[in-house]
């Protein structure tokens, strides 16, 4: 089954607390992208890869870091997590850069909520 | 930047009604304007996705339409069920994003049918 993976579902922690929230997809997407969602604000892009070793910057990116070593995995670190960044995140995928409208589609993770105490 | 805009935040409407969600975009020079559900403790499903050329998209009860020159969409869905009870939100992807995944959300608009 076509599916993006998050872990963990649900993660509480302390502030300061180096974590990482892991992503992977298995349809062979180049595209790669995280987001948080915050009540009245919709979801805001933290980060994104068009593809192995290419990251780069979204809206919200200060506190976090990303890295894309294998296509199928872009994990989110948050090295010293503060309370503003409770939050429920996304991990989303859609496949090539070459291809055309249907390859524009993205697919979601079932998301992590963070709480940082 | 972009910016998107759906209203009203809530919905509720009996079982059986047809219905509207609305959608507005500040900047009209977009690649692809695309609606997603969102249930509870999941992840977004991607419903329809409607190209700068195009006007309008349908997948079975489901309607989208794009009219850049207004900057607006809605999404319509007939013969509403209580399945249909969840989030809407719709997303723009702005040409000076570089790239047609890169996505302004709105904040979405939280529908209830009621049986």
């Amino acid at each position: 089954e076509a599916q993006v993976t998050q872990n963990p579902r649900y993660l509480i922690t302390v502030t300061g607390k180096k974590l990482t929230v892991t992503c992977s997809q298995n349809m062979n997407h180049e595209y790669m992208s995280w987001y948080r969602q915050d009540p009245g604000l919709g979801l805001r892009q933290i980060y994104y890869s068009m593809n192995v070793e290419v990251t780069d910057k979204g809206d919200v990116p200060e506190g976090y870091k990303v890295s894309r070593k294998e296509k199928r995995n872009f994990p989110l670190i948050l090295e010293s997590p503060s309370p503003n960044q409770t939050s429920l995140y996304f991990c989303a995928s859609s496949s090539g850069l070459a291809g055309g409208p249907r390859s524009w589609t993205q697919y979601f993770g079932p998301g992590t909520r963070l709480l940082v105490l | 930047k972009q910016e998107v805009t759906q209203i009203p935040a809530a919905l509720s409407v009996p079982e059986g009604e047809n219905l509207v969600l609305n959608c507005s975009f500040t900047d009209s020079a977009i690649y692809n304007l695309q609606w997603f559900r969102q249930d509870p403790g999941k992840g977004l499903t991607s419903l329809l996705l409607i190209q700068s050329s195009q006007r309008e998209q349908t997948s079975g009860r489901l309607n989208a339409s794009l009219d850049k020159s207004s900057g607006r969409s809605t999404l319509y869905i007939a013969a509403s069920q209580p399945g249909d009870s969840a989030t809407y939100l719709c997303a723009a992807a702005p040409l000076s994003s570089g790239s047609a995944r890169q996505l302004t959300f709105g904040s979405g608009t939280q529908l209830t049918v009621l049986p």
